[in-house]
């Protein structure tokens, strides 16, 4: 059975300094990784994703997130926060050896950057 | 392009009642899903469809039921309301998964409450 865990509920940070959202996942197969953020009262949006190659994927709004396949994580991050940055962010990830396409969202961290 | 719309925003339920959630996108995606989204939850998978005329069950399917009968249209049905499904719910679209193009495309969501 496939699994993502986002140890923290919430994460704080002041403007301009990183910013560090942490994704483990568990899958038996061979993982895609996504991120996603949702605003107030919106839908998801698209960050990045990790499907293969390059452990780091560079993704919108100066967002990354590196792939690391022996600690089974895919942590989000971002050199230096702004308040705009602040909402619920989501790890998702589906085994693409599975046969299916069903997604696994992680329960979710609220980044709240203080100005 | 309105890209994924869902109708209706909100609506409220009695106990027993049944209703369908209606969601389109124009981005000519193959594959459509729908989500609940509950607080500590994160998303949980309801149901997906990867074409027109067919559809698999997700995490959560009980007590729901989908049907895409055109590609660009993914109804969700709820026979007998219930109050655990009083939830938000979020329809999401993408091309063919397994293509590495599967970014979703979320919906802005429907909130139910069920009485």
């Amino acid at each position: 059975a496939q699994s993502v865990a986002q140890p923290e509920d919430q994460v704080n940070v002041a403007e301009g300094n990183p910013l560090t959202v942490k994704c483990t996942y568990s899958v038996s197969g061979n993982p895609y990784l996504f991120w996603y953020v949702q605003y107030p009262n919106r839908g998801l949006q698209f960050l990045l994703k990790y499907i293969t190659g390059d452990n780091l994927v560079k993704g919108s709004y100066g967002f990354e997130a590196e792939f690391n396949k022996s600690q089974t994580s895919f942590h989000l991050k971002k050199p230096s926060a702004l308040v705009s940055d602040s909402a619920l962010y989501f790890c998702a990830v589906r085994d693409a050896t599975s046969g299916t396409y069903k997604y696994i969202f992680g329960t979710g961290t609220r980044l709240k950057v203080l100005a | 392009n309105a890209g994924v719309t869902q109708t209706p925003k909100f609506r409220v339920l009695k106990t027993g009642q049944s209703m369908t959630l209606l969601c389109a996108q124009d981005m000519n995606h193959e594959y459509m899903y729908w989500y609940r989204q509950d607080p500590g939850m994160g998303l949980r998978l309801i149901h997906y469809s990867v074409g027109e005329g067919t559809t698999a069950k997700g995490e959560v399917p009980d007590g729901y039921n989908v049907s895409r009968l055109k590609k660009q249209n993914f109804l969700l049905g709820l026979e007998s309301a219930a109050p655990s499904q009083t939830s938000v719910y979020f329809c999401a679209s993408s091309h063919h998964a397994g293509t590495g193009e599967e970014t979703q495309y979320f919906g802005p969501g429907t909130r139910l409450l069920v009485l």
